[in-house]
């Protein structure tokens, strides 16, 4: 079964700096792999996907993110933090179930905290 | 373009109680799912729709958890009788369905029910 690890519940960066959010992957063939933003009393918000190709991903709001296969990872990054990125950031993975439809597998998020 | 419509956003019932929650996806798009989010934990996927049919409901607890999508668009995931343990976030998403592709899911608001 796939699953996602997001190591950090909470970053912490000053504005201006670059920030990374982490993730980890496992997954039986080839990942597919997208990243999510929460922002509080909000639904998800798609960011980023991965699916083959360039193994830099460029996304919406500045971010993007890099897949390393030997690594199993799919870092999300953005050069230069702003104040309100402040949000809660989910990872997740798709795999096919048995039926062939994509089944998403979450993580428990990462609380990016950006200040001033 | 109009956004995955959801109601109502707050609910509060007591334990043994019934509730049920609408989603109207974005139009077009195929696929839908139902999501609990409890919190500080990633969105967890009840159950998925292609068109009108079930193609996932394996982490659906059918002994008080039923949805339904009838005519493939809107859709209701009721609950009946409500536990303690449902308080959560439901989130309803729809996805163009690309087999294959890996496409991403377009979330709601949100429901967040509250059981006491």
């Amino acid at each position: 079964a796939q699953s996602v690890a997001q190591p950090e519940d909470q970053v912490n960066v000053a504005e201006g700096n670059p920030l990374t959010v982490k993730c980890t992957y496992s997954v039986s063939g080839n990942p597919y792999l997208f990243w999510y933003v929460q922002y509080p009393n909000r639904g998800l918000q798609f960011l980023l996907k991965y699916i083959t190709g360039d193994n830099l991903v460029k996304g919406s709001y500045g971010f993007e993110a890099e897949f390393n296969k030997s690594q199993t990872s799919f870092h999300l990054k953005k050069p230069s933090a702003l104040v309100s990125d402040s949000a809660l950031y989910f990872c997740a993975v798709r795999d096919l179930n048995s039926g062939g439809y994509q089944k998403v597998t979450f993580g428990t998020g990462t609380k990016l905290q950006v200040i001033p | 373009e109009a956004g995955v419509a959801q109601s109502p956003r707050y609910k509060i019932i007591e334990k043994r109680q019934s509730v049920a929650f609408w989603c109207n996806p974005i139009s077009g798009h195929a696929t839908l799912y139902w999501y609990q989010q409890i919190l500080g934990q990633g969105p967890k996927l009840l159950i998925q729709f292609q068109n009108n049919g079930v193609v996932d409901d394996s982490q659906l607890p059918k002994d008080r958890f039923s949805a339904e999508r009838l005519k493939g668009v809107d859709s209701t995931l009721k609950i009946q009788p409500a536990k303690l343990e449902d308080s959560a976030v439901y989130l309803c998403a729809s996805s163009v369905t690309e087999e294959g592709q890996g496409a991403e899911a377009f979330f709601g608001q949100g429901t967040r029910l509250t059981v006491v």
